[in-house]
């Protein structure tokens, strides 16, 4: 079954403590992305990969990083979370094109406090 | 940049009536318009997606318009579903350049 798979769905942190939400897929897309979703502002995208080691900047991407050393995983990195980054966070991917998202990931609930 | 407008934030309609959800936006170097479904608890689900060389898609009972003068494109579900129940998100896009942008969802109830 093609899917995208994150891990955790739900993670409470505490303030600075460095975290990780991984993300796979595999339908051997090159193109992968991470959004996050907060209540009346949408989806926003915080990072996207073109290919391995290929990545880039979305419209938000303060506070976070990423990596792409294999196809299939994504993951995203929070070196120091804050408060201002509790949110529902969703991995996506698709077969190349930038902005072309077909597939979505569960989810992740991060609450930090 | 792109913004994208999406209306009605809720709609409400009983089973079997249409449903049309309207979206407008403002950079004319879109070409790409998707929509997607979401479930309570589950991520975003593309369902439809239209060029901007196309002017009307339909799958079954999902259809969508685009009028690339107006810069608006319009979701259409008719024979309404409970199951058809979800926020709806509008999207555009400039393939290949940058992100999609989202609509602020619209929240359907189909009533039984």
């Amino acid at each position: 079954e093609a899917q995208v798979t994150q891990n955790p769905r739900y993670l409470i942190t505490v303030t600075g403590k460095k975290l990780t939400v991984t993300c796979s897929q595999n339908m051997n897309h090159e193109y992968m992305s991470w959004y996050r979703q907060d209540p009346g502002l949408g989806l926003r995208q915080i990072y996207y990969s073109m290919n391995v080691e290929v990545t880039d900047k979305g419209d938000v991407p303060e506070g976070y990083k990423v990596s792409r050393k294999e196809k299939r995983n994504f993951p995203l990195i929070l070196e120091s979370p804050s408060p201002n980054q509790t949110s529902l966070y969703f991995c996506a991917s698709s077969l190349s094109d930038h902005g072309t998202e077909a597939f979505f990931g569960q989810g992740t609930r991060l609450t930090v406090v | 940049g792109e913004n994208v407008e999406q209306h009605p934030s809720t709609l409400s309609v009983q089973e079997g009536d249409s449903a049309v959800i309207k979206c407008t936006y403002s950079d004319s170097a879109s070409n790409y318009f998707p929509w997607y479904k979401q479930e309570l608890g589950k991520g975003p689900q593309l369902i439809i997606d239209i060029r901007s060389n196309v002017g009307e898609k339909k799958d079954q009972r999902i259809a969508v318009t685009l009028n690339k003068t107006a810069k608006h494109f319009s979701l259409h579900i008719t024979e309404t579903q409970p199951e058809d129940s979800a926020v709806y998100f509008c999207a555009a896009g400039d393939t290949g350049r940058r992100a999609l942008t989202f609509g602020s969802g619209t929240r359907l109830q189909v009533q039984p």
